[in-house]
């Protein structure tokens, strides 16, 4: 069955960069962007981004373009998120989703990925 | 670009809930809408507005005009208790606050 299964839960200190990895299955990889999208504890969901798998072109929030990087891996269906100068502003659940294109719903989830940012 | 969603809406079994949110111009926009709930990852719910993914319930239906998008669950059931967030498209992606939506 099509799915997201994302890595495991982190914790970083603050000023460190986290990489969560996100692999698809049960479709074809490149058909479909990834978007990733956060939610701090008790909180909405924050929109991060998008990267299209089969080009690599991405669209970053505002907010976090200049700390955040997306990649994939084609070969290995795999998106990446890379977050850096971490604070204790970034401690949330990572989630990463399919979508055909940054405008577009989002289809499926990943089960999402904790991340701590404690000193 | 910001969507308001109202913090919370409560309903009785068996009742209509709707879940508003509100944006400039929203009608102009696609939206769609995401159920989530407790410890659990977001499911997409209603897309373009008013379309339902495979295997969401026909209780479920979505409208949208002017600056008002609105998510009607017709019969809600217990198991409906979620948060419910609001998507739409202006440049980038912007999600509402999110209503939670409890059945009394």
């Amino acid at each position: 069955q099509v799915q997201l299964v994302q890595s495991g839960a982190e914790v970083k200190k603050p000023g460190a960069s986290v990489k969560v990895s996100c692999k698809a299955s049960g479709y074809t990889f490149i058909s479909y962007g990834i978007s990733w999208v956060r939610q701090a504890p008790g909180q909405g969901l924050e929109w991060m981004g998008w990267i299209g798998t089969y080009n690599g072109n991405t669209n970053y929030a505002q907010k976090l373009h200049d700390r955040v990087t997306m990649t994939t891996d084609p070969s290995t269906s795999t998106a990446y998120m890379e977050l850096r100068s971490l604070t204790s502003d970034d401690t949330a659940v990572y989630y990463c989703a399919r979508g055909l294109y940054d405008s577009s719903a989002l289809t499926m989830w990943g089960q999402g990925t904790m991340v701590t940012v404690s000193s | 670009y910001d969507l308001t969603q109202p913090p919370s809406v409560s309903v009785s079994p068996g009742q209509t809930a709707s879940i508003t949110c509100s944006g400039d111009k929203l009608g102009d926009k696609n939206t769609c809408w995401y159920q989530q709930k407790a410890g659990q990852s977001p499911v997409l719910v209603i897309y373009r507005d008013t379309k339902r993914p495979s295997g969401i319930p026909e209780r479920f239906s979505g409208s949208n005009s002017g600056n008002t998008a609105t998510l009607t669950i017709s019969g809600t059931q217990a198991m409906d208790e979620a948060d419910y967030y609001c998507q739409a498209w202006d440049s980038f992606v912007v999600f509402g606050g999110g209503t939670k939506l409890t059945v009394l």
